[in-house]
């Protein structure tokens, strides 16, 4: 398995500011990726952190609103910019280990925006 | 398609019952089929994944069953306790190399009740 750590763990943020969040985890992996989940819904995938490229983003993200950065194999940022109460979510790394393919979560960070 | 249905969306089971959630897929080159569990404030957590190569996988009290021709898959908890209440996300993918991406059912609520 994976440890997966994330900061800030929950944040309170004024419209049109942005946050940074940080991963980090125990090990090298081959993929780390970005959800978004509302509360009480399900995961949607933000975008594919490459490391050393620039992130592959799903339908409906873009790289102006959520820019994401992979120095290294075990740490990536997603930045949430220019937030708007829509954007009160909770935000979720997660990284999938080679071999196996196993997919594993960090333990989200709680965004609200006021 | 790429959409995993998932029922029932809440669940109310007594304590020692069966817990039994249903999924259903569109997309017959899925192949990987895990289960996650999320507590409230945490992020999702691994319980059990199966690849169509077997019908049945159990791990202590938590068993997938899977039907190939019929696109379905579903997570039975044998002796439901208290400490299961938690949501409970099917997912799908083709596959778990650096091109897959899990597709995931929209939850059940699992209340496990005295």
């Amino acid at each position: 398995s994976a440890v997966i750590s994330q900061k800030p763990s929950r944040d309170i943020c004024q419209r049109g500011t942005s946050l940074t969040i940080q991963c980090q985890v125990d090990s090298q992996v081959t993929m780390m990726f970005w959800y978004r989940q509302q509360p009480g819904q399900s995961l949607t995938l933000i975008a594919t952190a490459n490391q050393g490229s620039e992130a592959t983003y799903e339908s409906g993200f873009v790289i102006d609103k959520f820019p994401i950065s992979r120095p290294n194999l075990t740490f990536s940022t997603l930045t949430v910019s220019n937030m708007s109460p829509e954007d009160s979510s909770i935000y979720l790394c997660s990284v999938r280990l080679a071999g196996v393919g196993e997919q594993y979560f960090g333990p989200g960070t709680r965004l609200t925006v006021t | 398609q790429q959409q995993v249905k998932q029922s029932p969306q809440s669940l109310i089971v007594q304590k020692g019952g069966i817990s039994i959630i249903n999924c259903a897929y569109e997309n017959t080159a899925f192949d990987y089929f895990p289960w996650y569990q999320q507590f409230p404030g945490k992020g999702p957590a691994l319980l059990i994944a199966i690849r169509p190569d077997v019908s049945e996988k159990k791990e202590g009290r938590f068993t997938i069953s899977f039907n190939k021709s019929a696109k379905q898959f579903s997570l039975h908890i044998m002796d439901s306790q208290p400490g299961d209440s938690a949501t409970y996300f099917c997912a799908a993918s083709r596959g778990t190399g650096t091109a897959s991406k899990l597709t995931f059912g929209t939850g059940t609520r699992l209340q496990v009740t005295l």
